[in-house]
């Protein structure tokens, strides 16, 4: 069964620092892996997404490696804003039509 | 282009009562799926539709349940409703199954009484 972490839990840095969100996964096999923006009370909102044979996505300020030998991704955020205060979820789709998520990381971004 | 479509937005129920959730497709996707949000247990998958054959089912109980219509539209039903199953209720479509982009709606916030 597939496992799907993300830590930290919370995070709160200063505004313009660069941040590093993590997210690990233990099967390998899997077909992409998608990260997401969610802001309270609200749906998800796409931020990228990986296909199982790239190694990076790229969209503005966000980069986001996926490494599948080491079940891992990671998503950076460049220069960060007040506005990128949410909750940021990584979820991978390891068959035809599951996908797995992880709990999620809260990001405060601070003024 | 409209994104997916969730009514309603909100609802009030008791308990032993039945809901049913509605969900629009970006035009164009064939695939929905619904996932159950809430504080403890996080974002769980519940079932998914494609060509209006559900695909793969999640570790709910019979009491929900789905359906696709051949507009792609989907609806998830709820009955004899319990305390538990207040959450915020997602939909997601996709052109395809497995690797295609996944969109979201706003969500339906369902509270039982």
């Amino acid at each position: 069964k597939q496992e799907v972490t993300q830590i930290p839990a919370a995070l709160s840095v200063p505004e313009g620092e660069n941040l590093v969100l993590n997210c690990s996964f233990t099967d390998s096999a899997i077909y992409n892996l998608q990260w997401f923006r969610q802001d309270p009370g609200k749906g998800l909102t796409s931020l990228l997404l990986i296909q199982s044979s790239q190694r990076e996505q790229t969209s503005g300020r966000l980069n986001a490696s996926l490494d599948k030998s080491s079940g891992r991704s990671t998503l950076y955020i460049a220069a960060s804003q007040p506005g990128d205060s949410a909750t940021y979820l990584c979820a991978v789709r390891e068959d035809d039509y599951k996908l797995s998520f992880g709990a999620g990381t809260t990001v405060t971004v601070r003024a | 282009k409209a994104g997916v479509t969730q009514t309603p937005r909100y609802l009030i129920k008791t308990r032993g009562q039945q809901v049913t959730l509605s969900c629009s497709p970006i035009s164009g996707h064939r695939s929905v799926s619904w996932y159950q949000q809430t504080p403890g247990q996080g974002l769980q998958f519940l079932f998914e539709y494609f060509s209006e054959t559900q695909r793969n089912k999640g570790n709910f109980p019979g009491r929900f349940s789905g359906r696709q219509f051949s507009n792609s539209r989907s609806e998830m039903n709820v009955s004899t409703l319990e305390l538990g199953d207040s959450a915020l209720y997602l939909c997601a479509s996709s052109p395809g199954p497995r690797t295609g982009e996944l969109f979201f709606g706003e969500g339906s916030r369902l509270t039982v009484l």
